[in-house]
């Protein structure tokens, strides 16, 4: 069974930062792209960035270019998302979600970004 | 003008079917994309329903019933997910998305209510 679990979401200030997790099991994560993608609360998806097998190709949403940093660990079967210069229009919920067809998606994890 | 757009809102009857259409921004040709549909009910996840560029290349996703269908519209730019025999637990937001650029995006939405 695929399972993603999202880890780090916080309250932070604007102008911060904060380090998201994404631990991967069930599958053979280093085979594929991975992905984040977000929810602003009580709107649609928005996909935020992914990154190729090996690590290295990644693509981000024109609005998180320059601030936010995506990696993965393949030894640890685990996704990351390094998040800088937070603005309040990053407050959402982020998931991750495996392959380019986004077929498994974890619970997610809050971030709110407010002073 | 955004690259997908959804109805916000869609209703049916029980045991009705439910087009729900996905139509792609002028100049962006339906034809050579392949289209992504999701599932999402509240407090819950997105769920991968199918995705779909012909009669030729489709899949569904894991456990995803029959009665949950792809196909395009041509003349509309669009794409079409077609849900027979609902029930009340297809009640749901449903997503459609496509990767363009090297970047997903998701359509807006649309709530689907069975009543």
């Amino acid at each position: 069974e695929v399972l993603l679990v999202e880890s780090g979401g916080a309250l932070v200030q604007p102008g911060g930062s904060l380090r998201l997790s994404c631990a991967a099991s069930g599958f053979a994560f280093s085979n594929y792209w991975m992905n984040w993608a977000r929810q602003a609360p009580g709107k649609g998806l928005e996909w935020v960035a992914n990154i190729y097998q090996d690590g290295s190709e990644k693509n981000y949403l024109d609005s998180v270019k320059g601030r936010f940093i995506i990696s993965r660990d393949n030894a640890k079967n685990s996704l990351d998302l390094q998040m800088n210069s937070l603005r309040v229009e990053d407050t959402a919920v982020y998931y991750c979600a495996s392959t380019n067809t986004l077929d498994n998606w974890g619970q997610g994890t809050l971030v709110t970004v407010s002073s | 003008q955004a690259v997908l757009t959804q109805p916000s809102s869609l209703s049916a009857s029980p045991g009705a079917s439910a087009s729900l259409t996905c139509t792609l921004r002028s100049g962006i040709n339906v034809g050579t994309y392949r289209i992504y549909w999701y599932q999402q009910k509240p407090g819950s996840p997105p769920q991968h329903l199918l995705k779909y560029k012909s009669d030729s290349d489709k899949q569904q996703g894991s456990g995803v019933p029959s009665r949950f269908s792809g196909s395009k519209d041509a003349s509309a730019n669009a794409g079409i997910l077609l849900i027979s025999g609902l029930q009340s637990e297809d009640e749901a937001d449903y997503y459609c998305m496509i990767w363009h650029s090297s970047a997903a995006v998701f359509g807006g939405g649309t709530k689907l209510t069975v009543l």
